[in-house]
């Protein structure tokens, strides 16, 4: 199984800062990809879709480095309501359609 | 209106129950998913049902069974529970194809087994 590798954290930054998120995948072929947040015993909510050109959201940039096999989430000015945990998923790890989300990477805003 | 939706919300049974979990989207969706999340928040894949067929079975005990009646609905059988059961359980739903395949998930049901 292809898998998704993320650094579970805590990221611990204080309000107002830039933090960044990477994941890795290992499937090269894989071309589908999405940074979902997860707030503390709730349901996984899509934050942002990855493309390949980058994508931009707000304070938020989702980015693919194809040939480092690697997403990445930018967070700008940090809010306290940012904290969560952040999971990327690959949409074809298993090669058809099956979704692979790694272990998620925790943030914790502090004031 | 809630898109996915799951009953229960929490489960609490003694080991060696059987069990059922219901999900169901409104959201016209073609593809549902049943994902497990242990205590170490790890979320994996268990089973994935395109137009009430099985399309995706992960390594899960036959303990397990899905059930889709119809492509708005997939249910969760499990039998013999045990302690590592354990776990929230959710369902999630996304349209088969296309760029933006995200997956849209129900509550969760937390599951406890003693």
């Amino acid at each position: 199984r292809k898998e998704v590798e993320q650094d579970p954290g805590p990221f611990n930054v204080p309000e107002g800062a830039t933090v960044a998120f990477n994941c890795t995948y290992s499937n090269s072929a894989s071309q589908s990809f999405f940074w979902y947040r997860q707030d503390c015993r709730k349901e996984p909510k899509l934050l942002m879709s990855v493309y390949s050109s980058g994508n931009e959201d707000g304070r938020f940039t989702a980015q693919l480095n194809r040939a480092s096999q690697y997403i990445s989430l930018l967070i700008r000015d940090s809010k306290l309501s940012d904290s969560a945990t952040y999971l990327c998923v690959d949409d074809r790890a298993g090669g058809s359609y099956i979704p692979t989300f790694g272990r998620g990477t925790s943030l914790i805003v502090h004031p | 209106d809630t898109a996915v939706s799951q009953t229960p919300k929490y489960l609490v049974t003694q080991m060696g129950n059987d069990k059922s979990i219901k999900c169901e989207q409104n959201l016209g969706h073609d593809t549902m998913y049943w994902y497990k999340q242990d205590s170490k928040k790890f979320l994996k894949i268990m089973f994935s049902y395109n137009n009430k067929e099985l399309i995706i079975n992960e390594t899960v005990p036959n303990r397990f069974s899905p059930k889709s009646p119809d492509k708005a609905h997939l249910n969760l059988h499990i039998n013999s529970l045990e302690l590592g059961d354990s776990a929230v359980y959710f369902c999630a739903s996304s349209p088969r194809t296309g760029v933006d395949r995200q997956q849209f998930f129900g509550p969760g049901t937390r599951l406890t087994v003693l």
